[in-house]
């Protein structure tokens, strides 16, 4: 089956530079790899998503690149808050299996 | 804009009790998951349901897990017979198709003592 490795486990940024996750997926099967913020007590919450077919993809402060060769993708947020203060989980899915498979997640500290 | 939404926020049982923790789903959705994070730890999925039926589980899901879809609009996890190592937040989730983002629900924190 799938198998999803995230890192850094922790990730402390000065407010205003930017951070990078960094996720590995063991499938070359899987073709949708959605991100989620988790904060304290909450329900996952989707911030980006991307599909095989497309290298790379933004929204605002927000971008995920993806190496289908290598079988990695990356979260890179920029110009960073301290509302983006959370736990960050990678995904990865299959065509025909709809189940995600996360990664370990990553704690993301802004700090003032 | 329509939710998933669960119930119990929060349920407390002794262990070897039996619990359901209930779902609705978004309405035009197909698909149905049961996810777990234990305190701390990553989420994992636990089972999906399509058409009526599941569609996989994972090896958390034994016999003591099942789900139901009683109705047009609720979905349920039971837990037969409850452990310890089952405290955890469940989610659920559902998907409206193969190409579309799975929302997930706010979850219920199950706490077996």
């Amino acid at each position: 089956g799938e198998n999803v490795e995230q890192h850094p486990s922790t990730l402390s940024v000065q407010e205003g530079d930017s951070a990078v996750i960094k996720c590995t997926y063991s499938d070359s099967a899987s073709n949708y790899f959605p991100w989620y913020k988790q904060e304290l007590g909450k329900r996952p919450q989707l911030i980006i998503d991307i599909r095989s077919n497309v290298g790379e993809k933004k929204d605002q402060r927000i971008a995920v690149t993806l190496n289908k060769t290598a079988k990695h993708f990356s979260l890179h947020i920029t110009e960073t808050q301290p509302e983006d203060s959370a736990v960050y989980f990678c995904a990865a899915r299959s065509f025909g299996n709809e189940k995600l498979t996360f990664g370990t997640g990553t704690r993301l500290t802004i700090i003032p | 804009e329509p939710e998933v939404t669960q119930t119990p926020s929060h349920q407390v049982t002794q262990m070897g009790q039996e619990v359901i923790l209930r779902c609705v789903p978004i309405s035009n959705h197909l698909y149905f998951y049961w996810y777990r994070q234990i305190l701390g730890q990553k989420v994992e999925f636990l089972v999906s349901f399509y058409n009526n039926e599941i569609s996989e589980k994972s090896e958390i899901f034994d016999d003591q897990f099942s789900v139901e879809r009683p109705d047009g609009s609720n979905f349920t996890l039971k837990i037969r017979s409850t452990k310890l190592e089952d405290s955890a937040m469940y989610f659920c989730a559902s998907l409206a198709g193969e190409y579309n983002e799975q929302f997930f629900g706010p979850g219920t924190r199950l706490t077996v003592l």
